[in-house]
């Protein structure tokens, strides 16, 4: 079975930019959920959707936003691109349910270099 | 609040010798315990998990980590290190509320040969 794909894996943009970024989970999974990794630090929580609805978002600012279609795959997107917005994006599917742990499963990321 | 603070960013042994990563959570409530790994460009790969049915907890690789509540520590070991053990180690804790982790900042372990 496929694993969480990501794409595209390597963007670069100019300050003030728009980015998309997408992800599909792994089948049957109905959480997606997005972190940021900046170089040298852990992932930071951005969002999480199930069922095609916000279930939790992270300390970002209104430039950071997201969605989850029908299929449960999802996009990230992120507004007037800062040079801080550079980072490995993480996308992470998950089974939620009684009996799950809800463990994440990562995709290979989204490296963004914001010039 | 829940978080883990992971002592020691960088840590260096010899190959076939013991890893001892260390990790300690802040938590009200019996959490759910996570290590990952993750090699060079590439995502996080789940090494083992404790949900509170085991405090030893047995994961790939050889690797296993043992709950302590008495110390909140979920410490992670390997008796004998591989050179393909090198990679940057994260220990995470879930909110058992919803499905956010909180990941500590990683410690990146050096394979001496």
């Amino acid at each position: 079975d496929a694993g969480v794909t990501q794409s595209p894996t390597h963007l670069i943009k100019t300050r003030g930019q728009h980015v998309t970024l997408r992800c599909s989970p792994i089948s049957g999974h109905k959480s997606v959920s997005w972190y940021q990794q900046v170089l040298g630090q852990g992932p930071q929580f951005i969002f999480q959707y199930y069922e095609k609805e916000e279930r939790g978002r992270g300390n970002f600012p209104d430039r950071f936003s997201a969605r989850q279609f029908p299929n449960y795959s999802s996009e990230l997107n992120v507004n007037a691109l800062l040079l801080g917005d550079s980072a490995l994006y993480l996308c992470a599917s998950s089974l939620i349910g009684m009996g799950n742990t809800g463990e994440l499963f990562f995709g290979e990321g989204s490296r963004l270099t914001v010039l | 609040a829940q978080s883990v603070t992971q002592l020691g960013s960088h840590v260096s042994v010899s190959e076939g010798a013991l890893v001892l990563l260390r990790c300690n959570y802040s938590s009200s409530v019996p959490p759910y315990l996570f290590w990952y790994v993750q090699y060079p460009n590439q995502g996080l790969q789940l090494l083992l998990k404790y949900t509170s049915a085991a405090t030893l907890v047995k994961g790939i690789n050889g690797f296993e980590a043992e709950f302590k509540k008495s110390e909140t520590s979920f410490h992670l070991t390997k008796p004998s290190a591989h050179m393909s053990d090198a990679a940057e180690y994260f220990c995470a804790v879930k909110r058992g509320t919803g499905n956010q982790f909180y990941f500590g900042t990683g410690t990146s372990l050096t394979v001496i040969p």
